[in-house]
């Protein structure tokens, strides 16, 4: 099994829309999650970190299913710059800094 | 607002020869690492750097690679032999530290081309 593991898409969705992105995660203990925004051969870039209890930024909101390990993404009312690849990052050992990275989820917002 | 910066944008090199990449990160971080992404792949991480010593490093980050940081901004990713294989986009990253959530943010990154 992977160790985070995405839909790769692509998500094709007309403006206004609403899109959800699963994503699921090998390590029960793994203790930090996130969702990051990387544009084409761009850096990625922190959308919003993942917290046990739910967050919501703007039109974006977070979840985390700790008992079935995995993590949502929900965009309302899409936008043509919401177009990007969104990515699933976990912080999968305790005691560890490193990130693991899932391969992405395509989203292409239409006008 | 305070960024990771990198340069080179773009590194061409011949097989063999020796590459150094370069990063400012966020200035009160403690926390620096570096990423590679292959075209095509996802991100994958090389080595995290703290209190001037290697702190976790992956399974990619071979002999062939070292991290330096010479002097209180830059922060240096070595690849002492190039392979055609290490073209790749690198990423240098930095996270505060304090925080036990560990977010990190990324620079534009490198662009490495072996021919």
């Amino acid at each position: 099994r992977k160790e985070v593991e995405q839909d790769p898409g692509p998500f094709n969705v007309p403006e206004g829309a609403t899109v959800a992105f699963n994503c699921t995660y090998s390590n029960s203990a793994s203790q930090s999650f996130f969702w990051y925004r990387q544009d084409c051969r761009k850096e990625p870039k922190l959308l919003m970190s993942v917290y046990s209890s739910g967050n919501e930024d703007g039109r974006f909101t977070a979840q985390l299913n700790r008992a079935s390990q995995y993590i949502s993404l929900l965009i309302r009312d899409s936008k043509l710059s919401d177009s990007a690849t969104y990515l699933c990052v976990v912080n999968i050992d305790t005691g560890r800094r490193a990130l693991t990275f899932g391969s992405g989820t395509r989203l292409q917002v239409q006008p | 607002e305070p960024e990771v910066t990198q340069t080179p944008s773009h590194q061409v090199t011949q097989m063999g020869q020796e590459v150094i990449l370069r990063c400012v990160p966020i200035s009160n971080h403690l926390y620096f690492y570096w990423y590679r992404q292959i075209l095509g792949q996802k991100v994958e991480f090389l080595v995290s750097f703290y209190n001037n010593e290697i702190s976790e490093k992956s399974e990619i980050f071979d002999d062939q690679f070292s991290v330096e940081r010479p002097d209180g901004s830059n922060f240096t990713l070595k690849i002492r032999s190039t392979k055609l294989e290490d073209s790749a986009m690198y990423f240098c990253a930095s996270s505060p530290g304090q925080s036990s959530y560990n977010e990190q943010f990324f620079g534009p990154g490198t662009r490495l081309t072996v021919l």
